[in-house]
């Protein structure tokens, strides 16, 4: 089984900063690996799919990066409505129903 | 525009079976190449995913829920569901649906409690 392991658990900013979180796995998921966003009360919403593809609708200041085992998520500046919570998500090449995710990364306002 | 809604009980007592449905509208769930899933998450706590399904009635199993868990299609109704056994407290969560890497439902708690 993967193991996705997301760092840090919390990150403290303020708006127009810029943010990077990591997400690290225990063995290659080649490309396999998505971000998404979940605020309070709501389900999550994909911003990243396959690495480094921007969803439908997602602002350009989202962009993902990496390959293999380590993963990163890029908000350029930060907005208001960008505090929330992070995950990360790998599916497997093979059975390619599988899924796993990260513990999440908490983006809160500094 | 798809769209995927949950629906069954918000309550269930333990050691009874949770039964939930996923109504698929704005497209097919025969679409050929997507997976749909079962995705928990306790209260306070992180994503948990549960399993997915094929079309075509090929599904995935999270090992750890595996002896429990039941996921079927019903591609003339455009659904999927989930059932799990044997709850207790521990299965207290929202349960959402998805299509697998894209778009999920807006999800359901679901109660277990006596």
């Amino acid at each position: 089984e993967i193991v996705l392991t997301q760092s840090p658990a919390t990150l403290s900013l303020s708006p127009g900063e810029r943010a990077t979180l990591s997400c690290r796995a225990s063995q290659s998921v080649s490309s396999y690996l998505a971000w998404y966003q979940q605020k309070p009360g709501q389900a999550p919403r994909l911003l990243i799919y396959d690495a480094s593809n921007r969803a439908t609708g997602i602002p350009a200041r989202f962009s993902g990066s990496g390959s293999g085992t380590d993963f990163t998520l890029t908000i350029s500046s930060l907005e208001p409505e960008d505090f929330a919570v992070y995950y990360c998500q790998q599916r497997s090449n093979w059975p390619p129903g599988w899924i796993t995710f990260g513990q999440g990364t908490r983006l809160e306002i500094k | 525009q798809l769209q995927l809604q949950e629906s069954g009980p918000g309550l269930v007592k333990p050691s009874e079976t949770l039964s939930l449905t996923c109504t698929v509208s704005g497209g097919s769930i025969s679409s050929s190449s997507y997976y749909w899933g079962w995705i928990r998450q306790p209260p306070g706590k992180g994503l948990e995913w549960i399993g997915s399904i094929y079309y075509s009635g090929s599904t995935y199993y999270n090992p750890s829920l595996k002896s429990r868990v039941t996921i079927s299609v019903d591609t003339s109704k455009n659904q999927f569901s989930l059932k799990l056994s044997s709850v207790t407290a521990a299965d207290t969560a929202v349960y959402y649906c998805a299509r697998l890497g894209s778009l999920w439902g807006q999800g359901t708690l679901v109660t277990v409690s006596s």
